[in-house]
C-alpha cells in the first residue's frame, strides 16, 4: 500500500519561497498509472488543488496559482516537490501530497498525512 | 469557474441515514467523488465515480449522482462517521472541491 509523507519548513518569511518534499513509499512514483499531486487546505477551510506532476516532468497548475508555483519530481529518489514563490499570509495552510488514481477523472486515493506551513516574519 | 455547493451541515440520529447533497450545473455528466476528513487527520477517499468504494470502506457508504446534485448516502449512521464530507470534480482542466459538510451524528 502507497504512503506519502510530507517534509520541509513549518515556517516561511513573507515574500520567500515555501518549498517541501513529498516522499513515496510502497510504490513507485514512476508507474505511468498515477500522477503525484499537492492539495493545501486553509485554517479552518476547504480544499483548494494545487497541481500535480506525472513521472515524466509534465505538469498541471491550478491556474489561480500557476504564476508562483513549481511541482516537479525525482524518480531516482521516489520524491516529488513543491515550490511556491512570493508567499504572504494567505498562503498559510496545511499542505498535502496525494496521488491521483485515475488520469481521466481525477480523484485522490492516497493522501499525505500533511504538513502544516505558517507565513509570519 | 465550476463551483460545487454543500451544505455547511447534516444532522443523523445515530443508526439512521444521512444524505450529503453536492450541487453543480450538469453534474451528473460528471464524475463525483467523495472524501471524508476527521479533525487533525487527512482526508480519505470514500467513493470515486459517483457510486464506486475503495477497499476498506464500509458497504454503508454509497454514492449517487444525476441532474444537477450529486448525493452521498450513509446507512445506519455511527457515531464514528461524524467528520467533514467533500465533494470533487474534475472540470476544465482543474480540479474543484465542494466547500464541505459537516456531519453530526446524534
Amino acid at each position: 500500500q502507497v504512503q506519502l509523507q510530507e517534509s520541509g519548513p513549518g515556517l516561511v518569511k513573507p515574500s520567500q519561497t515555501l518549498s517541501l518534499t513529498c516522499t513515496v513509499s510502497g510504490g513507485s512514483i514512476s508507474n505511468g498509472a498515477y500522477f503525484w499531486s499537492w492539495i493545501r487546505q486553509h485554517p479552518g477551510k476547504g480544499l483548494e488543488w494545487i497541481g500535480y506532476v506525472f513521472y515524466s516532468g509534465s505538469t498541471y497548475y491550478n491556474p489561480s496559482l500557476k504564476s508562483r508555483v513549481t511541482i516537479s519530481v525525482d524518480t531516482s529518489k521516489n520524491q516529488f516537490y513543491l515550490k511556491l514563490n512570493s508567499v504572504t499570509a494567505a498562503d498559510t495552510a496545511v499542505y498535502y501530497c496525494a496521488r491521483v488514481g485515475d488520469g481521466v477523472t481525477y480523484f485522490l486515493d492516497s493522501w499525505g498525512q500533511g504538513t502544516l506551513v505558517t507565513v509570519s516574519s | 469557474s465550476y463551483e460545487l455547493t454543500q451544505p455547511l451541515s447534516v444532522s443523523v440520529a445515530l443508526g439512521q441515514t444521512a444524505r450529503i447533497t453536492c450541487g453543480g450545473n450538469d453534474i451528473g455528466g460528471k464524475n463525483v467523488h467523495w472524501y471524508q476528513q476527521k479533525p487533525g487527520q487527512a482526508p480519505v477517499l470514500v467513493i470515486y465515480r459517483d457510486t464506486n468504494r475503495p477497499s476498506g470502506i464500509p458497504e454503508r457508504f454509497s454514492g449517487s449522482n444525476s441532474g444537477n446534485t450529486a448525493t452521498l448516502t450513509i446507512s445506519r449512521a455511527q457515531a464514528g462517521d461524524e467528520a467533514d464530507y467533500y465533494c470533487q470534480v474534475w472540470d476544465s482542466s482543474k480540479g474543484v472541491f465542494g466547500g464541505g459538510t459537516q456531519l453530526t451524528v446524534l
